[in-house]
């Protein structure tokens, strides 16, 4: 596609439960990025997948949190057993990683609210 | 990577040229500065980095001091279009460090007829 493609873009969900969040980066683009952002705040990374490279998952706020990247290109983001403190918007970003000079492109977000 | 400080908030009448400033005093010889904004609800674009050099691309022209402990953003004909929260970064351009971009509190901009 164009640009970065997340989905749902809204999601409701009661405390507990575990939500999937889907990132489809832009072809070709190596490195993929979540992030999420509460109401009022700024962006707080959480992790970062770069070609076959183990992920970095420094930002991972709980076990809770986890991701894959299938086939290096589609990304799933898992919060399991979520929690009021979760709702949020979830950014993905996707770049050419290995390219010099390159930027990040994010896509529109997905609107996590836990009830 | 390094911090960056910003105004939290500055106004901008349409037409007229905004300056946004950001502060990085301990900027490494190898980081980068990156500007991305945040319009309301959508998710973040990147406007423009540089190194050392003064750069300009249609959106915007980056200046940035000699001793590279400041730069700042120029929107040179600003339009309602423009407000956003406005992000100022710095960071290595190792793949390594490329994804682990330190947004902190941005600029809030707002253009006024």
């Amino acid at each position: 596609g164009a640009g970065v493609s997340q989905s749902p873009s809204n999601k409701v969900t009661e405390k507990g439960k575990d939500v999937e969040l889907r990132c489809d980066p832009i072809s070709g683009h190596t490195a993929l990025y979540w992030y999420r952002q509460s109401l009022g705040q700024g962006l707080e990374f959480l992790i970062y997948f770069q070609g076959n490279s183990a992920p970095d998952k420094s930002g991972l706020p709980s076990d809770r949190f986890s991701a894959e990247r299938t086939g290096g290109s589609v990304s799933t983001l898992t919060i399991q057993r979520t929690q009021q403190e979760d709702s949020a918007v979830y950014l993905c970003a996707s770049s050419l990683g290995n390219r010099f000079g390159t930027e990040a492109f994010f896509g529109q977000g997905t609107r996590l609210t836990v009830v | 990577d390094a911090k960056t400080t910003q105004p939290p908030s500055m106004d901008c009448a349409e037409g007229r040229a905004a300056n946004l400033p950001c502060n990085h005093s301990t900027i490494s010889g190898n980081e980068y500065v990156y500007w991305y904004r945040q319009i309301h609800s959508q998710g973040p674009q990147y406007i423009i980095h540089g190194l050392k050099n003064n750069e300009t691309n249609e959106m915007a022209s980056l200046i940035i001091t000699e001793d590279r402990k400041s730069s700042t953003l120029i929107l040179p004909h600003a339009t309602l279009r423009d407000t956003a929260v406005y992000y100022c970064i710095v960071s290595l351009m190792t793949t390594d460090s490329w994804g682990k971009f330190q947004f902190g509190a941005g600029t809030q901009v707002v253009v006024t007829p």
